[in-house]
């Protein structure tokens, strides 16, 4: 199995701030990389896809780039409604993985 | 709109099979991968395995001996049996749609059922 590894597991920060969240995967997966959001008690949903395509209706201050081993998940601005746990996970080979999460927490 | 549903028992007892089907609605199951998903309470997302409506599936080797997925394409909806179940089963379930390729991302859950094995 791919392991994929995200860091840090936990972030606090304010509002108006940048963040950036990393993945590395334990091989490559080109771009077959994708980031979710999960609130609590939800469901998670896709941000980017494809390692750096927005999913649509996700607004911009969401923003992914990398390939091959290394991925960032970049949030220009915080925003209230993005305190949230994120997870990258790999669909380049089967079984899909995640990795473990990083839970985004208001400072 | 594509809409998911879990259902199935929410207390299942150690060493019993855990079954559970999503109901699909807004789209045929046909054309598409379908995949079933758990989280263990305040922990991370681990992927159980997927089946298309063909019925090819694809496990996740760490459950493989103990997990079976089938579809019912007359009925619109596919299914998770789990057996042998323990304590570390324990975890919400949720069912997922990917797109007409395996390595797509999930674009669409259902809401999550949580299962409690004791």
């Amino acid at each position: 199995d791919i392991q994929m590894t995200q860091s840090p597991s936990s972030l606090s920060a304010s509002v108006g701030d940048r963040v950036t969240i990393t993945c590395r995967a334990s091989q490559s997966i080109s771009s077959y990389l994708n980031w979710y959001q999960q609130k609590p008690g939800k469901a998670p949903k896709v941000l980017i896809y494809a390692a750096s395509n927005l999913q649509s209706g996700v607004p911009s201050r969401f923003s992914g780039s990398g390939s091959g081993t290394d991925f960032t998940l970049t949030i220009s601005s915080l925003q209230p409604e993005d305190f949230a746990t994120y997870y990258c996970q790999q669909s380049y080979s089967t079984p899909d993985t995640f990795g473990q999460g990083t839970k985004l927490e208001i400072k | 709109q594509v809409q998911l549903l879990e259902s199935g028992p929410g207390l299942v007892k150690p060493s019993e099979t855990l079954s559970l089907t999503c109901s699909v609605s807004g789209v045929s199951i046909s054309s598409y991968y379908w995949s079933w998903i758990r989280q263990p309470p305040g922990r991370g997302l681990e992927y159980i395995g997927y089946i298309f409506y063909t019925g090819s599936t694809n496990y996740n080797p760490s459950l493989k001996s103990r997990v079976a997925i089938s579809v019912d394409t007359s009925k619109n909806h596919f299914s998770l049996k789990l057996t042998s179940v323990t304590a570390a089963d324990t975890a919400v379930y949720y069912c997922a749609r990917g797109a007409a390729v395996s390595s797509s991302p999930l674009w669409f859950w259902g809401q999550g059922t949580l299962v409690t094995v004791s």
